[in-house]
């Protein structure tokens, strides 16, 4: 049982480059959300969604768009990176009765 | 929007000790969860509290919703104790979103 999956785990981008986060989970959860974390800072909600097909936006959308095609998969897009969206990028879904899982997280660092 | 402020900010400890952080937020919330992320940044999740005290092994909380406030008590600590303990509340609507404390960074000294 892997839980909930992210890749890639790290990646270098140069600005105005577009890229896609994938998140992976194996648990049946009907609600996914992208955070990003900053240093020093907690976690701020980017895009969430509360069923396939579903999203909504989150604290901080402006700079991504995100899709639920299916429902173990959640994809967050960057479509023109800015230095500014360097970060650290954590997916989790909930399964309700026992709080979030997160994924291992993505270090994306734009230059 | 809702506030979530934590405390102390930055907590070292040496090993053995005991330890109580403290989470605060400022509007009623569905749940509250409390989550460690160990130093390879790696997020736990260690309470799922909306009310009353639970206890894992060394670790507990207790959350009185009333009084908008939760506290996780660490006792004995262990050098694996170390890193950053969020609190994060779950926003009143049907989105189960949560809503993220700053976090209280601790040190355990060996």
């Amino acid at each position: 049982n892997a839980g909930v999956t992210q890749t890639p785990k790290f990646r270098v981008l140069k600005t105005g480059q577009s890229m896609t986060l994938l998140c992976a989970q194996d648990m049946n959860h009907e609600y996914m959300y992208w955070y990003r974390q900053d240093p020093g800072m907690g976690l701020r909600l980017i895009h969430y969604s509360v069923g396939e097909g579903t999203t909504a936006k989150g604290e901080v959308p402006d700079g991504y768009n995100v899709s639920r095609l299916k429902k173990q998969n959640f994809l967050l897009g960057l479509e023109s990176a800015a230095p500014s969206q360097t970060s650290v990028y954590f997916c989790a879904s909930s399964g309700r009765e026992y709080g979030y899982t997160f994924g291992s997280g993505t270090r994306l660092t734009v230059v | 929007g809702i506030q979530v402020e934590q405390s102390p900010p930055d907590l070292i400890l040496q090993e053995g000790a005991n330890s109580t952080l403290r989470c605060n937020f400022s509007d009623s919330v569905n749940n509250l969860q409390w989550f460690h992320q160990n130093p390879w940044g790696q997020l736990i999740n260690l309470f799922y509290i909306p009310s009353g005290t639970k206890q894992n092994g060394r670790l507990s909380a207790t959350t009185v919703a009333t009084e908008r406030y939760s506290l996780l008590y660490i006792s004995s600590s262990q050098t694996t104790d170390s890193g950053v303990y969020f609190c994060a509340v779950e926003l009143m609507d049907s989105s189960y979103k949560l809503i993220f404390g700053s976090g209280t960074r601790l040190l355990v000294r060996p």
